[in-house]
């Protein structure tokens, strides 16, 4: 059964504090690694998918790194508008399997 | 180019009824997915369609449950006699054409059983 586990589960950061979200996970026959952001009362917005390992994506402040285990979405000089919960997800077959979330807090 | 759309977005509805909720995809996708969400946990998997066809179904699928996708286009989800448990977020997905495994959600529907 594939599985997906998101630490920390809620992060604090000061606008400007770089960070990183972790992912991991197991799945057999990995066809992607996706990553989503989700604002409160709205639908996940993907943000990336990654196909295999050593593979790196990144979109303005955000970087999302994949090795055989485990993800990263590393956080660079975060804004306010960048407080969501981010939620990491795999897929095996054809359905995605999420992990919890990570909800992010940024402070100006 | 249009993302996907689900309608109603909110729905309130007394324990026993029925249900029935409508998604309409991304044009071009010819693959359909309906997820659940409850606060605090990530979307779970309930059914997949490819084109008008159900391919996969979640055991959290119970028989009150029904979803249909009639000529492969939009999609409706039922819930029968409704419980207090089936209170959340309906999510539906879809993806298709080079990155059939990039999926695409809509806002969503909320239920809420009283």
């Amino acid at each position: 059964e594939d599985q997906v586990t998101q630490s920390p589960e809620a992060l604090r950061l000061q606008e400007g504090e770089s960070s990183s979200l972790n992912c991991s996970y197991t799945v057999s026959g990995l066809r992607g690694l996706f990553w989503y952001r989700q604002d409160p009362g709205k639908g996940p917005e993907f943000l990336f998918t990654l196909y295999s390992a050593g593979e790196e994506k990144e979109k303005e402040r955000l970087k999302a790194t994949l090795t055989k285990k485990e993800s990263f979405l590393h956080i660079t000089a975060p804004k306010p508008e960048d407080s969501a919960t981010y939620l990491c997800a795999v897929s095996g077959y054809s359905t995605l399997t999420f992990g919890k979330g990570t909800m992010l807090l940024v402070s100006p | 180019d249009t993302g996907v759309s689900q309608d109603p977005r909110h729905k309130i509805t007394k324990r026993g009824q029925n249900v029935t909720f409508r998604c309409d995809p991304i044009s071009e996708h010819n693959r359909l997915y309906w997820y659940r969400q409850t606060l605090g946990q990530g979307p779970e998997f309930l059914t997949y369609f490819q084109n008008e066809a159900q391919l996969e179904k979640s055991r959290l699928l119970s028989d009150r449950f029904s979803a249909e996708r009639p000529k492969g286009s939009f999609s409706t989800l039922e819930i029968q006699r409704t419980e207090q448990g089936d209170s959340a977020m309906y999510l539906c997905a879809s993806s298709g054409g080079a990155l059939p495994y990039e999926q695409y959600f809509g806002p969503g529907t909320r239920l809420t059983v009283t």
